[in-house]
Formats: structure tokens, C-alpha cells, sequence
């Protein structure tokens, strides 16, 4: 089965500085790659996808994230982080029958 | 509002009893999944439907577990003789058919058995 792995429990950084949330797959074949934010009391939130093509995806509000096959990671990144975008963040992998494998989700705590 | 609702946001109940939960998915989308989620996990995928039909259903989806879909509109887990591993949180989600890796949650539904 297709899956995906985020190291970090938890991931602190400062307002206005670079974000990053950490992601590797584990797939066989060509991976279908996906980020999905939960905000607090709310449900999870698409934010960006990459199929195919060019490696770097742009997303909603700001995300991009970096496909990089020789390490398969698909790590999501934000230029300068927002104290809204604190929230738990989930990488997610298309598996068979076309349904997604989530990782277990990093807290992201924006410090002002 | 247009998005996934789901009814009820919280259920207590207590061991052996048997609850149901409702999903009404956005209105055009074919595609509606069920997953479960609990704390300090990442989703993990109960079942889905397309249309009125049932595709696919996971192993984590044991005989206690069923799930309809009657009219290919709004559908429903229902969950019998609950047992305390049951708590969790279970998460509906739709999707188009035109794009059916984009899924659209709903807030779920967090079931506490006692």
C-alpha cells in the first residue's frame, strides 16, 4: 500500500519566517501527492495536489510544496509564515481504488 | 452553507448501544467517503461510495459497521454494539467526479462511548 510519513510532531516557527512541514512517500508506481490543513473546530481543507509536471505546486493561501523524486519527499513550504496559519497539517497519498492515505499530522504553532 | 454537513458534531453513548451518524455531502459531487480519525492520527479511510453504490470498504470496517447510501444523496454509518475503541472522530467527505482526489470534509462527528 501507498503511504506517507511526517517526522515532525510539532513544528514552531516565528511570524514572518520561511514554514516548512515535512513529508516523504512511499509509494510504487507514480505517487499522487496531496496537503490538507485542519484549522481548530473545522473540517480538514484542501490545499494544494501534485499529479504530475512541474515539481514545484502552488496552493491555497500562500503554500506551495516541492516534489523531489531522488528523496521522495513532497515537503509543503510557506514563505513567510502568518499566525493564522497555525493548524495541523496533513500530507496525503493516493492509494488504491483511487481512496487517500493521510500521515498522522504536524502541528504548526506560528509564533507572534 | 454548501459544504459537508454532518449530524450530529458530538455523540456520548454508552457500551453495546448502537448509533448512527448522517452525512449530507455538496449537492453535485458523485464521490463520498467515510473516514475515522483519532487523536494524534492522521484520517484513515472507512469506506466510499459512488453514486448509491458502495466501492470499497477497509478492513478496519468491521461487521458492526455499515454504511448506506441510499438515493446516492446524503449517507449514513451506523455503528452497532459500540464499544469503547469505537470513540473517535469519524469524518465525511465528498468529492466531484471531475476531480475526485479533491475532497471536501465536513467538521464530523466525535463519538465518545463510555
Amino acid at each position: 500500500a501507498q503511504s506517507v510519513a511526517q517526522p515532525e510532531d510539532q513544528v514552531n516557527v516565528a511570524e514572518g519566517n520561511p514554514l516548512t512541514v515535512k513529508c516523504t512517500y512511499s509509494v510504487s508506481g507514480n505517487p499522487y501527492l496531496f496537503w490538507y490543513v485542519q484549522y481548530p473546530n473545522r473540517g480538514l481543507q484542501f490545499l494544494l495536489k501534485y499529479i504530475t509536471g512541474d515539481n514545484l505546486v502552488k496552493g491555497s493561501y500562500g503554500f506551495e510544496a516541492e516534489f523531489n523524486k531522488s528523496q521522495t519527499s513532497f515537503h509543503l513550504k510557506k514563505p513567510s509564515a502568518l499566525v493564522s496559519d497555525s493548524a495541523l497539517y496533513f500530507c496525503a497519498v493516493r492509494d488504491v481504488g483511487g481512496r487517500l492515505a493521510f500521515g498522522k499530522g504536524n502541528q504548526v504553532v506560528v509564533i507572534p | 452553507d454548501t459544504g459537508v454537513s454532518q449530524d450530529p458534531r458530538h455523540k456520548i453513548t454508552k457500551r453495546g448501544q448502537n448509533v448512527t451518524f448522517r452525512c449530507d455531502p455538496i449537492s453535485e459531487h458523485n464521490r463520498l467517503y467515510w473516514y475515522r480519525q483519532t487523536l494524534g492520527q492522521g484520517p484513515e479511510f472507512l469506506t466510499y461510495f459512488q453514486n448509491e453504490a458502495q466501492l470499497e470498504k477497509s478492513r478496519l470496517l468491521s461487521d458492526r459497521f455499515s454504511a448506506e447510501r441510499p438515493k446516492g444523496s446524503f449517507s449514513t454509518l451506523e455503528i452497532q454494539r459500540t464499544e469503547q475503541g469505537d470513540s473517535a472522530m469519524y469524518l465525511c467527505a465528498s468529492s466531484p467526479s471531475g476531480d475526485s482526489e479533491k475532497l471536501f470534509f465536513g467538521s464530523g462527528t466525535q463519538l465518545s462511548v463510555l
